[in-house]
């Protein structure tokens, strides 16, 4: 079984300042790693990945993620907040063997990015 | 825009009604997912299809069932509904039913049960 945890429900920035988002995962065999943003009244948007190689993954936005097998983590990233990027944070995880279709998300985080 | 629309976006009904949610999936992407998010909360999986058959099983009710057509849209099916039914339906889509794909995800219905 797989699984994903967001240890905090809220993570609060001045704008300007790096932000990071937590994430770690559970799998059996080797994972597929994303992270989602979703806005007020919007569905969820798709902002990186990690399949494999490079442990250091960018994506939209000016973020970033960095995988870290030995701490089964998947941090976001982003070197300076923008007030904009305050949102709902969704990690999600899907094992990498064949055959399995379920993809989890964590609770989510939500974060604010203070002027 | 994430190619996956899903109407209607706002539905209002009252208890122990049948609602239908509908989902096109993003051209050439066979796999279809739904999920319910309640208020501040995370996405519960609901169920999934891949080119027209169910593949997976979430926290779905008995009283809620999903088909997928030979077009690959997707049905959500809502009977009997209860005010805790009330919640942020989202259908996302996927190439494929495994490995390293995104899902993509439309802009949600809004279900409010009175």
């Amino acid at each position: 079984a797989q699984s994903v945890a967001q240890p905090e429900d809220q993570v609060n920035v001045a704008e300007g300042n790096p932000l990071t988002v937590k994430c770690t995962y559970s799998v059996s065999g080797n994972p597929y790693l994303f992270w989602y943003v979703q806005y007020p009244n919007r569905g969820l948007q798709f902002l990186l990945k990690y399949i494999t190689g490079d442990n250091l993954v960018k994506g939209s936005y000016g973020f970033e993620a960095e995988f870290n097998k030995s701490q089964t983590s998947f941090h976001l990233k982003k070197p300076s907040a923008l007030v904009s990027d305050s949102a709902l944070y969704f990690c999600a995880v899907r094992d990498i063997l064949v055959g399995n279709n379920d993809m989890r998300f964590g609770a989510g985080t939500r974060l604010t990015v203070k002027p | 825009d994430s190619g996956v629309t899903q109407t209607p976006k706002h539905l209002i009904t009252a208890t122990g009604q049948r609602v239908t949610l509908r989902c096109s999936p993003r051209s050439g992407d066979l796999s279809v997912y739904w999920y319910q998010q309640s208020l501040d909360q995370g996405l519960q999986f609901l169920i999934q299809y891949y080119n027209g058959e169910e593949r997976a099983k979430g926290n779905i009710l008995e009283r809620f069932s999903a088909q997928q057509f030979p077009d690959l849209h997707s049905e959500l099916n809502l009977s009997s509904l209860e005010l805790g039914d009330s919640a942020l339906y989202f259908c996302a889509s996927s190439p494929r039913m495994e490995g390293p794909y995104e899902q993509y995800f439309g802009p949600g219905t809004r279900l409010t049960v009175t």
